[in-house]
Order: structure tokens, then sequence, then C-alpha cells
């Protein structure tokens, strides 16, 4: 069985200008997860959905950051202006089932951005 | 908030000690408890997880133990390999997962 997919592992940019992530989950999980994690500490979900809908953004930084899942399999993650202190591990994970309960969840590689 | 505390690395240990890594919380509710691992170049991954008080989760030779009364969730292993080296993170999962800061494991040869 394939894993999450990510792309691309890396990305190298200047501040101000605008990024984006892609996520392939595991087929046939419903629940996509994007994760911040910057050097030295843990993963801090950014969005959560369930299909194509959204569950959870509390922690997404609207103002510069937007995500989607069209057809709720890929989903993409975008920062437009990005800034210095965006610069860590973006993680996608998936899991199978519903919200209620716990799910496994699967984890990408990352794809890992430099702000400069 | 719920919040999740580990011991800071790196831990550098011989082959075949006894590892602790200790972990405890905080939670308004009644979370499931988890540790994660990395290892060198790949994505996280499940450990183990314990759902309620007094639950031992083990994979792999590792063992934690849901411990409600000193809200703690300490990994153990008695006889680490290099194979371990890596970061281990441990979270907790109320209404949405939240991770320690993750601690990073040496072992040597």
């Amino acid at each position: 069985e394939a894993g999450v997919a990510q792309s691309p592992r890396y990305k190298i940019i200047e501040k101000r200008q605008s990024v984006a992530f892609w996520c392939n989950p595991i087929s046939g999980h419903a629940t996509l997860y994007w994760y911040q994690q910057i050097l030295g500490q843990g993963p801090k979900l950014l969005i959560q959905f369930q299909n194509n809908g959204v569950v959870d953004d509390s922690q997404l930084p609207k103002d510069r950051f937007s995500a989607e899942r069209l057809k709720g399999v890929d989903s993409t993650l975008k920062i437009q202006p990005a800034k210095l202190e965006d610069s860590a591990v973006y993680l996608c994970a998936s899991s199978g089932g519903t919200s209620g309960g716990y799910n496994e969840q699967f984890f990408g590689p990352g794809t890992r951005l430099t702000v400069l | 908030g719920d919040s999740v505390t580990q011991m800071e690395g790196p831990v550098t240990l011989s082959e075949e000690a006894f590892l602790t890594i200790n972990c405890t919380y905080t939670a308004t509710g009644y979370p499931s408890l988890f540790w994660y691992v990395q290892y060198p170049g790949e994505g996280l991954q499940l450990l183990l997880k314990a759902t309620k008080a007094d639950d031992k989760g083990s994979n792999k030779g590792f063992e934690a133990t849901y411990r409600k009364e000193t809200t703690s969730f300490h990994l153990e292993k008695g006889s680490v390999q290099v194979s371990d080296s890596a970061v281990y993170f441990c979270a907790l999962r109320d209404d949405k997962i939240i991770f320690g800061k993750g601690t990073r494991l040496h072992i040597l040869p």
C-alpha cells in the first residue's frame, strides 16, 4: 500500500514570495491533516479536512495560509506571502474512518521550507 | 489548554542500556496518549498508544503506561539497539493531537 505522498521535498524561497505544497493521502482515507513542524518543536496542527470539508482550522494563520482539498482526495497548502518565521517542515497526514474515535494517522515525509 | 512536556535531549546511551524518556501532560478531558517515532530521513510513525488510565501500550520492545494519577506516559525499553536512534514524540489527543517537542535519542554501538 502506498503511503502519504508529498511534494516538493524541499523548497527555498525569499520572504514575501508565495509557495504551495501538495499532498496525496493514502487511498480511501477520508481525513487529511496539515501540520507545521518548526525546528526543535513538535508538529502543530494547521488544518484538518474530513473529505473535502474543513473540520478544524483554528491554528491556521488565515491572513497568509490557505488550504484546499478538492474532490476529497489531494490537498494543497499555500502560503502567500511567506515570512521568515514560516521556515519549517510541513507535514501531511491521513487517516481512515470517521473523526469519532481514534484512527491512526499516517504521515508523509514532509516538505522542508526555508524562507530567506 | 492541553499540553505535553517531555524530557529534553539529546539522550545518548550505549547499546543494550535501559531507556526511559519522560513525558507528562496536562489536559482538561480524558485524552488518549501516544508515542511517535521519527527515524532519520523518514516520516513520523505511531510507535504505541494507550486510550485509558492504566493501559499499557507496547511495540518493538518499547512500553509506556498511562498513569492518570501522575499525568505521565513515560517511554521505556529494556535494551536499546543502534537502530532505535531516532526522535521520539509524546502526544495526546483530546479534540486534536498535541505533540511534545521531541527527544532525540542516540545509541552508540
